[in-house]
């Protein structure tokens, strides 16, 4: 089945900096590709998408890149704030599975003010 | 609107005893799914209802694990005897579409502490 990659475990920026997270995913044929953003004692929260026709989205602060050739995605933070502490999470589902969701480990980022 | 409602919010039993665990989605919501979530990884899936049949059940350990979701609404996931790896937090999450590629609502989660 796919498999999914996140890196780094833990990113520490200054606030105002920017931080990059990265995934990379094992089946070509994954085709859906969300961000989720998990605070503390809560479940985890939607904040960006990416379908495999497209090859960057942005929302405000929050880009995401795919490269299908690689086989990987980015979550770009630009200006980052304290409020953005929190773990980030990549996933990638695919029709030949069922479309379900397979999510990554996780990136725990922390914005030092 | 009202988010997905889950409870209890903590449990801690010993090992080789039962738990419940429930889930109410958002309103309009057909599918509905159970997640595990261990500490330090992702959510891993263990269910996914769409109304009130399974969809995929494939990563559920059927031998002391079951779910229900009657009337295609509430659902409860019920873990019996528990060992001490089912120590996570488990998430129930809901979304407007059949298919996963939408977003998925979750609550907060149900922590689960077996010694």
């Amino acid at each position: 089945g796919e498999n999914v990659e996140q890196h780094p475990s833990t990113l520490s920026v200054q606030e105002g900096d920017s931080a990059v997270i990265k995934c990379t995913y094992s089946d070509s044929a994954s085709n859906y590709f969300p961000w989720y953003k998990q605070e503390l004692g809560k479940g985890p929260q939607l904040i960006i998408d990416i379908r495999s026709n497209v090859g960057e989205k942005k929302d405000q602060r929050i880009a995401v890149t795919l490269n299908k050739t690689a086989k990987h995605f980015s979550l770009h933070i630009t200006e980052t704030q304290p409020e953005d502490s929190a773990v980030y999470f990549c996933a990638a589902s695919c029709a030949l599975y069922g479309n379900k969701l397979v999510f990554g480990a996780g990136t725990i980022l922390r914005v030092k003010s | 609107e009202a988010g997905v409602a889950q409870s209890p919010r903590y449990k801690i039993i010993e090992k080789r005893q039962s738990v419940a665990f429930w889930c109410n989605p958002i309103s309009g919501h057909a599918t509905l799914y159970w997640y595990q979530q261990i500490l330090g990884q992702g959510p891993k899936l263990l269910i996914q209802f769409q109304n009130n049949g399974v969809v995929d059940d494939s990563q559920l350990p059927k031998d002391r694990f079951s779910a229900e979701r009657l009337k295609g609404v509430d659902s409860t996931l019920k873990i019996q005897p528990a060992k001490l790896e089912d120590s996570a937090v488990y998430l129930c999450a809901s979304s407007l579409v059949s298919e996963n590629t939408g977003e998925l609502f979750f609550g907060e989660g149900s922590r689960l502490t077996v010694l």
